[in-house]
């Protein structure tokens, strides 16, 4: 298995653009989850996912940041517009829902100008 | 309050010795998870603890987790430097939901 993929692996923009991060979870995994890793913060969950539907996102910052899960194998984590306090590493993970371990993607490296 | 509070924070040690990590968590959970992180990179999993007084061990790491003092270590053993990364201890919120309350993090760092 190929594992959790993400892309980009690392992104720069200026403030204020549109950012997209984008992840696919692990065939036949039920769950997947967004991390925010910084310094400061550590690691926070920011939303997560059952079978496609939104389940908790009351970790998401503000409004300019929004999550879609259209289907099994993909989901988005966007941001519009961009700040400089958004730079972090935003990880994506997922599970089985009868699953005992979150597995990791390697992580977006986000710097926004 | 949902928290994790792991002990110390930063530890630095030299090879051979032995040391370990304190993770204290704030409610009933059962599910005790150990993860890893090299500087740059992802979390790995380490360990799964799945009920009280469970002892799981790999290579020079062991963990074990004590439910009812809500409080999960890991030990290392005769440290190298491969052990060097940072790890954190994450418990399973229950019920329906899978979400995981991470702690702050322990990075380690084992100098010659």
């Amino acid at each position: 298995d190929a594992g959790v993929i993400q892309s980009p692996r690392h992104e720069v923009t200026e403030m204020g653009q549109e950012v997209t991060l984008r992840c696919k979870p692990i065939s036949g995994h039920n769950s997947l989850f967004w991390y925010r890793q910084t310094m400061m913060r550590g690691l926070e969950l920011l939303i997560y996912f059952n079978n496609n539907v939104p389940i908790d996102d009351s970790g998401m910052p503000e409004d300019r940041f929004s999550a879609k899960m259209p289907n099994a194998s993909f989901s988005t984590l966007k941001i519009q517009p961009s700040e400089p306090r958004d730079s972090a590493v935003y990880f994506c993970a997922s599970t089985s829902l009868a699953g005992n371990t979150q597995y990791f993607g390697p992580g977006t490296r986000l710097t926004v100008l | 309050e949902l928290k994790v509070e792991q002990n110390p924070l930063f530890l630095s040690m030299q090879e051979g010795k032995n040391y370990t990590i304190y993770c204290n968590y704030s409610t009933t959970s059962d599910r005790l998870y150990w993860y890893r992180q090299d500087p740059g990179k992802s979390l790995e999993s380490l360990f799964v603890l799945l009920s009280n007084g469970a002892v799981k061990q790999e290579g020079r790491l062991m963990a074990s987790l004590d439910t009812k003092a809500r409080l999960s270590t890991l030990h290392i053993t005769a440290a190298v430097h491969d052990l060097s990364a940072t790890y954190f201890c994450a418990f399973h919120l229950g019920g329906a939901t899978n979400k995981l309350i991470f702690g702050t993090g322990t990075l380690l760092a084992v100098q010659p």
